[in-house]
């Protein structure tokens, strides 16, 4: 069935680059994305890439899509401690079927 | 524009007690889910409908029940409320499954005693 890993815990310094990893089991996923979700608060939907795309910028967000090892990756430049956060990669094999997501990973920015 | 309202946002149930927690959109979407989050697991889906009048079990239906009462708004009824039960839920909603993803609402946070 499908499945989503992501590291539980990733610390870094304001301002350096952070990257948070996420691997998925099912081949055929379609459309992979990049949650985020503040203390409190739901999920806000940060950015999105189709399976035919290698890689997506928007602004200090860069997603990285590696189809052979289904390897998704989020880097976030110049990294701000409102950047801190939990993050939730999700998949889903088609444009009909439900998101699956992983556990999260936590990003703490220290000043 | 509000996106997914979700009532009440926090609730102490006793075991054995009914409720129904209330999600409404307002931006015309086809698809409503809910989702329960608990620490080290994640979001698993609960129930979803993929358009009105339609609903579907997700990973973990059991001791839940929902109505699509229309398309603006997707209810999830716990009948007899166990602590196994306490957790944060989410209502989301999108335009279609899958595609462009979910809009989330703020969440119920759900303690039974």
């Amino acid at each position: 069935g499908e499945d989503v890993e992501q590291s539980l815990f990733l610390s870094v310094r304001e301002g350096d680059s952070s990257v948070i990893n996420c691997t998925y089991t099912d081949s055929s996923s379609t459309y992979l994305y990049w949650y985020k979700q503040e203390p409190g608060a739901g999920l806000q939907l940060l950015t999105y890439i189709f399976s035919n795309m290698d890689m997506k910028q928007d602004q200090r967000l860069t997603v990285l899509l590696n189809k052979k090892d289904k390897h998704l990756s989020l880097r976030i430049a110049d990294t701000q401690t409102g950047d801190s956060a939990i993050y939730f990669c999700a998949e889903s094999y088609s444009g009909y079927s439900t998101l699956t997501f992983g556990k999260g990973t936590m990003l703490l920015v220290s000043p | 524009n509000a996106g997914v309202t979700q009532t009440p946002k926090f609730q102490v149930l006793k075991t054995g007690q009914s409720m129904t927690l209330q999600c409404a959109q307002d931006m015309n979407h086809n698809s409503m889910y809910w989702y329960r989050q608990d620490p080290g697991m994640g979001l698993r889906l609960i129930y979803y409908s993929a358009s009105e009048g339609t609903t579907d079990k997700g990973e973990v239906p059991n001791g839940y029940n929902v109505s699509r009462l229309n398309k603006r708004e997707f209810s999830l009824r716990l009948e007899s409320a166990a602590p196994s039960q306490t957790s944060v839920y989410f209502c989301a909603s999108s335009r279609q499954q899958g595609a462009e993803g979910y809009t989330f609402g703020s969440g119920t946070r759900l303690t039974v005693v």
